[in-house]
């Protein structure tokens, strides 16, 4: 049982466009949401998190919005750089849910 | 400040050994948790210590295990390893219990191949 899909494996983008990543929840417990970021051989850095009090949180180039009717969280970059490629994985957690449950990744490649 | 530390960064084990992998955390950090990737599965949640003691756990058998030491470090041990446990293992920190609300920070990961 997936509580956490990112249903899109993959997402290319030109350079300096939007890119926007998706992902669906269907565990109501969960009320704090993250985005990471991998690259090849290391391990994720944490990019962004939202949580469920809020429906947008900003920091620079990456937003998130959160739309808990629908269960569903998007991570929009702008402008995307071809530094930006590599696999985004949002996560959920919360306070009667104490694991940390990851979707399976997208992969983002942004062309020059 | 130094990040999450894993060792060992890469090994190769037959099946049926066991192996033990451990991680630092960050200074001050408390929770440690442990996650496996796999291709096409993304992170699976193994377990979770905060303050020497198991939380939660995920859905892995028992030949996974783990513990914390006084100091905040952890180790985790898989026995009776099989070629499906190739992997690589990510260990996580943070100040607070997951489910806090916090943000949790990964080491490099250790690279483990059965064969």
């Amino acid at each position: 049982d997936q509580q956490v899909k990112q249903n899109s494996p993959s997402l290319s983008v030109q350079e300096g466009r939007i890119s926007i990543l998706n992902c669906d929840y269907t565990n109501s417990m969960f009320d704090y949401f993250l985005w990471y970021k991998k690259y090849p051989a290391e391990g994720p850095t944490f990019l962004i998190s939202i949580s469920s009090i809020k429906d947008k949180n900003e920091d620079g180039r990456f937003t998130v919005f959160l739309n808990k009717s629908a269960k569903h969280l998007s991570l929009h970059i702008v402008p995307s750089q071809p530094g930006d490629s590599a696999v985004y994985f949002c996560a959920a957690s919360g306070r009667r849910f104490q694991k940390l449950v990851f979707g399976t990744g997208t992969r983002l490649l942004v062309s020059p | 400040k130094a990040g999450v530390t894993q060792t060992p960064r890469y090994l190769i084990k037959t099946r049926g050994q066991q192996v033990t992998l451990s991680c630092s955390p960050i200074s001050g950090h408390r929770s440690v948790s442990w996650y496996q990737q796999t291709p096409g599965q993304g992170l699976q949640f193994l377990f979770e210590y905060f303050s020497e003691t198991q939380r939660n756990k995920g859905n892995f058998p028992g030949r996974f295990s783990g513990r914390q030491f006084s100091n905040s470090r952890s180790e985790m041990n898989v026995s009776t390893l099989e070629l499906g446990d190739s992997a690589l293992y990510l260990c996580a920190s943070s100040p607070d219990p997951l489910g806090s609300g916090n943000t949790i920070y990964f080491g490099e990961g250790s690279w483990l191949t059965v064969v």
